[in-house]
């Protein structure tokens, strides 16, 4: 079956402008991550839904940047006034049930600041 | 706080080799450790999971261990080939997934 989809695969965008990234989950699964890779460093988390629970958005680095899930569905992750070192690639991952299952990654997207 | 490290960071071998990979971690309360590829470029491709009560997990040429009291997770790659080159990464979860900062492998012809 499809894997997890992420768009764009790229974005360019000028600083202090708004992006929205896309993230399509595998069907059927309830559980949803956002992770960001900074160029030279590791993985980081970002937020996490779990079904109707409420996020876990303790990995969000500052209040520009937010994501929202519909249902078990399509999530997006919104960053307001980009900065430069929001440049990084942003990876979207799901799991079945969440913590005890495998996490399968998208492509990312590789967002590029200005 | 959880952290993973990894070594080596970098690390190349001529074609057949059998290699290991070490994977460390701080806080042994984990669900679970997972060992991921990321070819330039690409997203990450599961390997293997180990979960909490497991000692190991083997695919193919791939086989991890866990030591959940010591902290420890080894990734051994038998017969290395060129198309194994790329970074491993591990990861452990409490939830999130909590990453180390990989070895990048290259297996030379």
């Amino acid at each position: 079956g499809a894997g997890v989809s992420q768009s764009p695969s790229n974005k360019v965008t000028e600083k202090g402008k708004d992006v929205e990234l896309r993230c399509d989950p595998i069907s059927g699964h309830t559980a949803l991550y956002w992770y960001r890779q900074r160029l030279g460093q590791g993985l980081e988390f970002l937020i996490y839904f779990q079904g109707n629970s409420a996020p876990d958005k303790s990995g969000l680095p500052s209040d520009r940047f937010s994501a929202e899930r519909t249902g078990e569905s399509v999530s997006t992750l919104t960053i307001q006034r980009t900065q430069q070192e929001d440049s990084a690639v942003y990876l979207c991952a799901s799991s079945s049930t969440g913590e005890v299952q495998p996490q399968h990654f998208g492509d990312g997207t590789r967002l590029s600041i200005l | 706080k959880q952290e993973v490290t990894q070594i080596p960071a970098a690390l190349s071998v001529p074609e057949g080799e059998n290699l290991v990979l070490n994977c460390s971690f701080t806080d042994s309360a984990i669900y679970n450790l997972q060992w991921f590829r990321q070819d330039p470029g690409k997203g990450l491709t599961s390997l293997l999971l180990i979960q909490s009560s497991q000692r190991e997990q083997t695919s193919g040429r791939l086989n991890a261990s866990l030591d959940k009291s010591s902290g420890r997770s080894t990734l051994y790659i038998a017969a290395s080939q060129p198309g194994d080159s790329a970074t491993y990464l591990c990861a452990v979860t409490g939830g999130k997934l909590i990453f180390g900062q990989g070895t990048e492998l290259s297996v030379k012809p």
